[in-house]
């Protein structure tokens, strides 16, 4: 089975400072993706990546940065962490093999900034 | 651009009884995919069934079937003889087909998801 693993079930930070949520694989899967999911507002995607030091923005990439250095780690960094980013952050990666293959996610971090 | 839509915030179902979760999508793609994941409460995400959308037979897995109406874009789950264990958030998906590497034709739009509560 694929494990995709988040690095913290909870998180607790402080306005202003720098948070990394990291996310490991064991499938060597190409791509991988951060989402952001909010009640009521369903996933969005910040970030993805299909392959080693390759990004892409989502549809949220304000206030958010990403780095992948090796194939199965792929990082989600709030540059300077905001209120606004309260949130649970779902991790999720997914083979290139074709549009059909599907996501497998992470626990997920949930992250409260106070 | 694809837009997803479930509009059913909350269901709720009897036990052993037969509940139907509704998803519409909007694309102007001939040929994409479409998931339905299931959150179950603090616990991972999981595909539940997918469908491709150049196929006219509908996706089934065991108590989980869909009704795929690609004219009508519609897209709804059929959970069949309901357990406790499928009380959880679900949620419809759409990605395009073919998957371009470089951009975000590959990506996952999901719906906002529906509640469903299971009664014993």
């Amino acid at each position: 089975d694929v494990k995709v693993t988040q690095s913290s079930r909870y998180l607790v930070k402080r306005t202003g400072e720098k948070v990394f949520l990291e996310c490991v694989q064991d499938m060597d899967h190409e791509n991988m993706f951060w989402y952001r999911q909010d009640p009521g507002l369903g996933l969005r995607l910040i970030y993805f990546s299909y392959d080693v030091k390759m990004k892409e923005k989502g549809d949220i990439p304000e206030g958010y940065s990403v780095s992948r250095e090796k194939k199965e780690r792929f990082s989600l960094i709030l540059e300077s962490a905001s209120t606004n980013q309260t949130s649970m952050y779902l991790c999720a990666s997914s083979s290139g093999q074709g549009a059909g293959e599907p996501q497998h996610f992470g626990d997920g971090t949930r992250l409260s900034i106070l | 651009a694809q837009t997803v839509t479930q509009s059913q915030p909350e269901m709720s179902v009897q036990e052993a009884e037969t509940v139907t979760l509704s998803c519409t999508y909007d694309t102007s793609e001939s040929d994409y995919y479409l998931f339905w994941y299931k959150q179950p409460p603090s616990r991972q995400m999981i595909l539940v069934i997918r469908q491709e959308a150049y196929k006219q037979q509908n996706a089934t897995e065991n108590r989980f079937s869909v009704n795929f109406q690609k004219a009508a874009k519609s897209f709804s789950l059929k959970i069949s003889d309901s357990q406790l264990g499928d009380a959880a958030m679900y949620f419809c998906a759409y990605r395009r087909s073919p998957m371009n590497y470089g951009g975000s034709q590959g990506n996952l739009i999901f719906g906002k998801g529906t509640k469903l509560s299971v009664k014993p």
